[in-house]
């Protein structure tokens, strides 16, 4: 089975400030994606970034870029010139490219405060 | 339609009650997933429907809990015999056939049951 590990309960940055917040992953599998989501206040999760495995450039949206060592089994999100809109918790997510097991796995989330 | 769209977004019931959860996806949209997520937790994963297959019910926590899908659209989960930690927030998502797409997820309905 596949597991998700985000270590970092709690994270606070001020704005305009860079934070980087961390995954780990366990699997065996060599063919997966792997996915930030953003939770605001609103509840509604919100897909900020993902990453083919295959691929060993890193994915970049704007501010967001991640950082995916495949073989350290890690997939950190780094947030640049973080805002207050940014405030929200975060939460990272795997899923096999193909076979029955096919659902998103969830870490238990980060939870980020932006701060003036 | 556009987005995901749950009904209720709040839902309050008396312990021992049956509620109906409501899920809408994108249109178009063939797999459509239940997940709970308790206060403070990560995403717990219910039930997974794709296409006209058989659904995946592994997440289900009790008999208590099921879900019908109908008409390859509208999705209802059903708690029976509601307990206190059942509370939680409900949140559904659909997705295209592929996976490297991610899921579309809805604003979710937060049930108190108390």
């Amino acid at each position: 089975a596949q597991t998700v590990t985000q270590s970092q309960p709690e994270m606070s940055v001020q704005e305009a400030e860079t934070v980087t917040l961390s995954c780990t992953y366990d699997t065996s599998e060599n063919n997966y994606y792997l996915f930030w989501y953003k939770q605001p206040p609103s509840r509604q999760m919100i897909l900020v970034i993902r990453q083919e495995a295959y691929k060993q450039q890193n994915a970049t949206e704007n501010r967001f870029s991640v950082n995916f060592q495949k073989a350290a089994k890690s997939f950190s999100l780094k947030i640049s010139d973080s805002q207050l809109g940014d405030t929200a918790m975060y939460f990272c997510a795997f899923i096999l490219t193909s076979g029955t097991a096919s659902k998103l796995t969830f870490g238990t989330g980060t939870r980020l405060q932006v701060t003036l | 339609g556009a987005g995901v769209s749950q009904s209720p977004s709040n839902k309050v019931t008396e312990k021992g009650k049956d509620v109906e959860l409501r899920c809408d996806p994108i249109s178009g949209h063939t797999a459509l997933y239940w997940y709970r997520q308790s206060l403070g937790q990560g995403l717990e994963f219910l039930i997974y429907f794709q296409g006209n297959s058989a659904p995946d019910k592994s997440g289900l926590p009790s008999d208590r809990f099921s879900a019908e899908r109908t008409g390859g659209s509208v999705s209802t989960l059903t708690i029976q015999r509601t307990q206190q930690e059942d509370s939680a927030v409900y949140l559904c998502a659909s997705s295209l056939a592929r996976r490297a797409y991610g899921y579309t997820f809805g604003s979710g309905t937060r049930l108190t049951v108390v």
